[in-house]
């Protein structure tokens, strides 16, 4: 069955270095992905999405990389900031015209002042 | 100015109590989704709407009944609350064909 999960349910780093946030993917038929950034007590927040005719898409800060080979996407974050503790999911959508997302897991991002 | 707002913010009710969860949404999107997370933080797809019909329905207990009055609003109502319903539950909508979906606050639902 179709399943997104991450490999690290939890990621501490240093203020100003960079993050990497990884997640795999099951469904070889997922076309279209995105990162969201939960703060705690709030909803998921859209940061950066992508699609699977794509490997790599930047944004403020941050940049998804997509390897369709190995099914495995990446969330990097530079110069990470207090600001960005929170806890991160990539999201699929498996068919793109139909919005249903499949969450993974979560990683915990805590950045060390 | 709130973009997917839900009411109430916090829950607390006993075990058997019918309740309901307020959406609203003004960023005239035309689907409409709830989410549940769990205390683990799974976010999971319960129901999507789109233009008041019912197009993803989960396998959610029919103890949880969505209900669409216009576009812009998506009701969750749970009758004969169940320890296990505790959760966050969320609100979202996006435009039709389009994944990206935008969240609400989120509801804390807690059953004593």
């Amino acid at each position: 069955g179709e399943s997104v999960g991450l490999h690290l349910p939890t990621l501490s780093v240093q203020e100003g270095d960079n993050s990497i946030i990884n997640c795999a993917y099951s469904n070889s038929a997922s076309d279209y992905f995105i990162w969201y950034k939960q703060e705690s007590g709030k909803g998921p927040q859209f940061i950066i999405d992508i699609r699977s005719n794509m490997d790599k898409r930047q944004g403020q800060r941050v940049t998804v990389l997509l390897n369709k080979t190995v099914k495995h996407l990446s969330l990097q974050i530079a110069a990470t900031q207090p600001g960005d503790s929170a806890v991160y999911f990539c999201a699929e959508n498996g068919n793109f015209g139909n919005e249903k997302l499949t969450f993974g897991t979560g990683t915990r991002l805590t950045i060390i002042p | 100015d709130t973009a997917v707002s839900q009411t109430p913010k916090y829950l607390v009710t006993q075990m058997g109590n019918d309740k309901s969860i307020k959406c609203e949404q003004n960023l005239g999107h035309d689907t409409m989704y709830w989410y549940k997370q769990d205390s683990k933080k799974f976010l999971k797809i319960m129901f999507s709407y789109n233009n008041k019909e019912l197009i993803i329905n989960e396998t959610v207990p029919n103890r949880f009944s969505p209900k669409s009055p216009d576009k812009a609003h998506l009701n969750l109502h749970i009758n004969s609350l169940e320890l296990g319903d505790s959760a966050v539950y969320f609100c979202a909508s996006s435009l039709r064909g389009r994944a990206e979906a935008f969240f609400g606050q989120g509801t804390r639902l807690t059953v004593v």
